[in-house]
């Protein structure tokens, strides 16, 4: 059974930053891409950022990029979000998925396992 | 790039079929064939229900389909059942290798 666990969210101050991980377990980890997506409170689904299997590929949201990293280490099976000048709006739960497709580069939108999230409040 | 148009709420009784739209613009939903579809029920994580506009993944009922016409994707659920009661979001890729998520919509059953 593939499992997917966040961890790293908590209070961070504006301006700040906060590491994200996301451990991996029960798939060939490198055969898949991943992604971030995050949801404020009482809101929708926002779609962060993705990173191809070997690490290659990046993506991101306009409303993150140049202030998010994602990152993996597939030696771990972990998926990482690096978060600095953090901002109020990025409070949200954030959860990361595993995409259906096995070994594509492309963003396809379909994430098949889901994480339980992890809440990342920002506030002074 | 805005979300994705959806209506806020959509109902029905058992049994009976609702379709839940997803509107965007010919450089998402038109101009692509990778539309996606989440049920959350309230505190869970998402659950994939269709990817690709019309494909189901294993273990999704067939009472669940999608389709794409133009600009808009829609989501049919058919002969609604109490656990069907759910947020659903669509999800589309856009240009500039970008995803674009609806803003949900809430489906009750009567």
């Amino acid at each position: 059974e593939v499992r997917l666990l966040e961890s790293g969210g908590g209070l961070g101050q504006p301006g700040g930053s906060l590491r994200l991980s996301c451990a991996t377990s029960g798939l060939t980890f490198n055969n898949y891409a991943m992604t971030w997506v995050r949801q404020a409170p009482g809101k929708g689904l926002e779609w962060v950022s993705a990173i191809s299997g070997s690490g290659a590929y990046t993506y991101y949201a306009d409303s993150v990029k140049g202030r998010f990293t994602i990152s993996r280490d597939n030696s771990k099976n972990t998926l990482y979000l690096q978060m600095n000048s953090l901002r109020a709006e990025d409070t949200a739960v954030y959860y990361c998925a595993k995409d259906y497709y096995y070994d594509s580069s492309a963003l396809g939108g379909a994430f098949d396992v889901w994480g339980q999230g992890t809440m990342v409040t920002v506030s002074s | 790039q805005s979300a994705l148009t959806q209506p806020p709420s959509a109902s029905g009784s058992p049994g009976q079929s609702v379709t839940i739209s997803c509107t965007g613009t010919s450089s998402d939903v038109g101009g692509y064939n990778y539309v996606s579809w989440y049920q959350q029920h309230p505190g869970k994580a998402p659950k994939l229900m269709i990817f690709e506009v019309s494909k189901r993944p294993s273990g999704v009922p067939d009472r669940f389909s999608g389709s794409k016409s133009g600009n808009t994707a829609s989501l049919t659920v058919s002969g609604l059942q109490a656990e069907d009661e759910a947020d659903y979001y669509c999800i589309s890729f856009a240009a500039a290798n970008n995803l674009i998520f609806g803003g949900g919509t809430k489906l009750t059953v009567l």
